[in-house]
């Protein structure tokens, strides 16, 4: 059973450019949410979609947009990139992301460096 | 605002003794806690999860839950110089949403 997969891995974008990474979930799964880490913040959440609708959203700037398609593979966008956007970011997915009982797997993860 | 505490470390152990890592949360309402374990410059894997007071093994890891006490640990049995990595505590709150604490470096040493 494939893993959560993330594209592309590496990134080097220059600032103002804009960035989109991408996610497919483990089959099955239908909840996806996405997450910066970096080393002075730690990990934080991003937001999280299932069934194609936003349904969290943390504390980022709008440059920071997603969405989610039928197929519940997701994409994320940044615009407008700024030196600290450098960082890891994540994808998790998960079956239904409400119950308790639910199991989060993260993906590989994109590195983005802005210069 | 929900908050996830470690001890950053690094928590230094020797080879084949029990590594104890905490976590402290603060939003009562939390409904499950996961245990991940990160290598520099790799995504977190994830260890294990729990969301009922009490323990729950797999294999050389225990998770333990305290929900009284807003308190949630992992121990490694027999730790090995492949455990060295960074752990990192999670609540989940809602939905697919995690609140991390900032991890716990351990190191096991030969």
């Amino acid at each position: 059973k494939a893993g959560v997969t993330q594209t592309p891995r590496y990134l080097i974008k220059t600032r103002g450019q804009q960035v989109t990474l991408s996610c497919s979930p483990i089959s099955g799964h239908r909840s996806v949410s996405w997450y910066q880490q970096t080393p002075g913040q730690g990990l934080q959440f991003l937001f999280e979609y299932f069934s194609e609708t936003q349904r969290n959203k943390g504390n980022f700037p709008g440059r920071f947009s997603g969405r989610q398609f039928s197929n519940s593979r997701s994409e994320m966008n940044v615009s407008t990139l700024e030196l600290g956007d450098s960082a890891l970011y994540l994808c998790a997915s998960s079956l239904e992301g409400g119950s308790r009982r639910d199991t989060i797997y993260f993906g590989e993860g994109s590195w983005l460096t802005v210069v | 605002q929900k908050e996830v505490e470690q001890n950053s470390g690094p928590l230094s152990v020797p080879e084949g003794a029990i590594a104890s890592l905490n976590c402290t949360y603060s939003d009562r309402g939390s409904q499950s806690f996961f245990w991940y374990r990160q290598y520099s410059g790799k995504s977190p894997e994830l260890i294990m999860f729990i969301y009922s007071n009490g323990d729950k093994e797999d294999g050389r890891f225990t998770a333990q839950l305290n929900k009284a006490s807003q308190y949630v640990s992992l121990l490694i049995r027999d730790s090995q110089p492949s455990d060295s990595a960074t752990y990192l505590c999670a609540v989940h709150n809602a939905g697919n949403m995690l609140t991390f604490g900032g991890g716990t470096r351990l190191m096991v040493k030969p």
